[in-house]
């Protein structure tokens, strides 16, 4: 049974640029949840996906943006990247339809900003 | 007030004994609670979950509720170097589509 898996593991860009991240959920997942996770604090929620549309979306600027396919897998898309965004992103899947809709994580991409 | 607080640590804890991590909540709708561990440079790993006052027990580790005080407890019984990570206290509402609410995390070290 697959896990949830994220690509790329890492990731350097620079100033300006885009960037798109990509999260595949756990086998019988239907949502997906992306968070960030700045160095010594705790995850913050970016946005939730379930079937193709953004549910519920945190305190971040439009600049982040992102979308889910018809296979449940889901895309973080940033634009106009600042030295700010350097950061863990993690991917959690979840399942409506289970107890709870516990939220596993996949392995993150960390994306470091020059 | 932040809507999750733990105490960052870190907290050491000589191998064999109890290690106790504590994490307080303001929003008295949350309804579902969980532990997650994280070792450096990696992502969270789900450790347990509570939803109901009292305690439940899972091998050596121990979740406590008390909805009440707005408290939740993770009790790690003969401590493992191994257990030596970050343990992040997450909330949650029981609604459809729900986001979760992290603390800090709470840094442990296990003492050999």
């Amino acid at each position: 049974d697959a896990g949830v898996t994220q690509s790329p593991t890492h990731l350097i860009k620079t100033r300006g640029q885009q960037v798109t991240l990509r999260c595949s959920p756990k086998s019988g997942h239907d949502t997906v949840s992306w968070y960030q996770q700045a160095l010594g604090q705790g995850p913050q929620f970016i946005f939730q996906y379930y079937e193709e549309e953004e549910r519920q979306r945190g305190n971040f600027p439009d600049r982040f943006s992102g979308h889910q396919f018809p296979n449940y897998s889901s895309e973080l898309n940033v634009n106009a990247l600042l030295l700010g965004d350097s950061a863990l992103y993690l991917c959690a899947s979840s399942g409506v339809a289970e107890y709870q809709e516990t939220q596993y994580f996949g392995p993150g991409t960390r994306l470091l900003v020059l | 007030q932040k809507e999750v607080e733990q105490n960052s640590g870190p907290l050491s804890v000589p191998e064999g004994a109890i290690a106790s991590l504590n994490c307080t909540y303001s929003d008295r709708g949350s309804q579902s609670f969980f532990w997650y561990r994280q070792y450096s440079g990696k992502s969270p790993e789900l450790i347990m979950s509570i939803y109901s006052n009292g305690d439940k027990e899972d091998g050596r580790f121990t979740a406590q509720l008390n909805k009440a005080s707005q408290y939740v407890s993770l009790l790690i019984r003969d401590s493992q170097p191994s257990d030596s990570a970050t343990y992040l206290c997450a909330v949650k509402r029981l609604i459809p589509n729900e986001k979760l609410t992290f603390g800090t995390g709470t840094r442990l070290t296990i003492i050999p």
